[in-house]
């Protein structure tokens, strides 16, 4: 499978400023995704990276939150904009499967704290 | 639409004793069903995935899962549990020739008691 590489691993960030995370895989990939997990909850996807072109935003996220970049196969941005302390979880960057696009793969994740 | 539910949101364990973590879905079309496992300050892992064929599925670290369509369940077990299995675990499914995006379960924390 592929590797993902995500980077800040972990930062603690004040209220009203803006943090990017990357996301970098070692293969092309056509899909790229970006979850978010709250404290004590589950995966919520944020929205489809696609390559090229806007973003897919699930409901409740909206591009000048959370604006994404995908200028290539391999590598996304995810920028967190004008953080409150409800931002604060861990985003988590995902890629499906290359060969058989079944299962989904995922970077280490970045623990954000907002303070 | 599709949708996850786990039954329990902490199950506790002997070290030895049998784990079983309950996972019951939704979905309008036959259902892609995994579990994943993640670890304190990691990110997700795959441990096992059902997309067509045998119906009893064997992952890493000595889990299994059987798929039960007609009690459209997915249950996580493992005969014998270790210390080294606490962790947090979440359910997924997602639908055969669809988009392939997972809709995943609130997770279950697995703690394992020496």
């Amino acid at each position: 499978s592929a590797v993902i590489s995500q980077k800040p691993s972990r930062d603690i960030c004040q209220r009203g400023t803006s943090l990017t995370i990357q996301c970098q895989v070692d293969s092309q990939v056509t899909m790229m995704f970006w979850y978010r997990q709250q404290p004590g909850q589950s995966l919520t996807l944020i929205a489809t990276a696609n390559q090229g072109s806007e973003a897919t935003y699930e409901s409740g996220f909206v591009i000048d939150k959370f604006p994404i970049s995908r200028p290539n196969l391999t590598f996304s941005t995810l920028t967190v904009s004008n953080m409150s302390p409800e931002d604060s979880s861990i985003y988590l960057c995902s890629i499906t499967g290359k060969a058989t696009r079944t299962e989904a793969f995922f970077g280490q994740g970045t623990r954000l704290t907002v303070v | 639409a599709q949708s996850v539910t786990q039954l329990g949101s902490h199950v506790s364990v002997s070290e030895g004793a049998l784990v079983l973590l309950r996972c019951n879905y939704s979905s309008s079309v036959p259902p892609y069903l995994f579990w994943y496992v993640q670890y304190p300050n990691q990110g997700l892992q795959l441990l096992l995935k059902y997309t067509t064929g045998a119906t009893l599925v064997k992952g890493i670290n000595g889990f299994e899962a059987e798929f039960k369509k007609s009690e459209t369940s997915f249950h996580l077990t493992k005969p014998s549990a270790h210390m080294s299995d606490a962790a947090e675990y979440f359910c997924a499914v997602s639908e055969a020739g669809g988009s392939y995006i997972p809709t995943f379960g609130r997770g279950t924390s697995l703690i394992v008691h020496p």
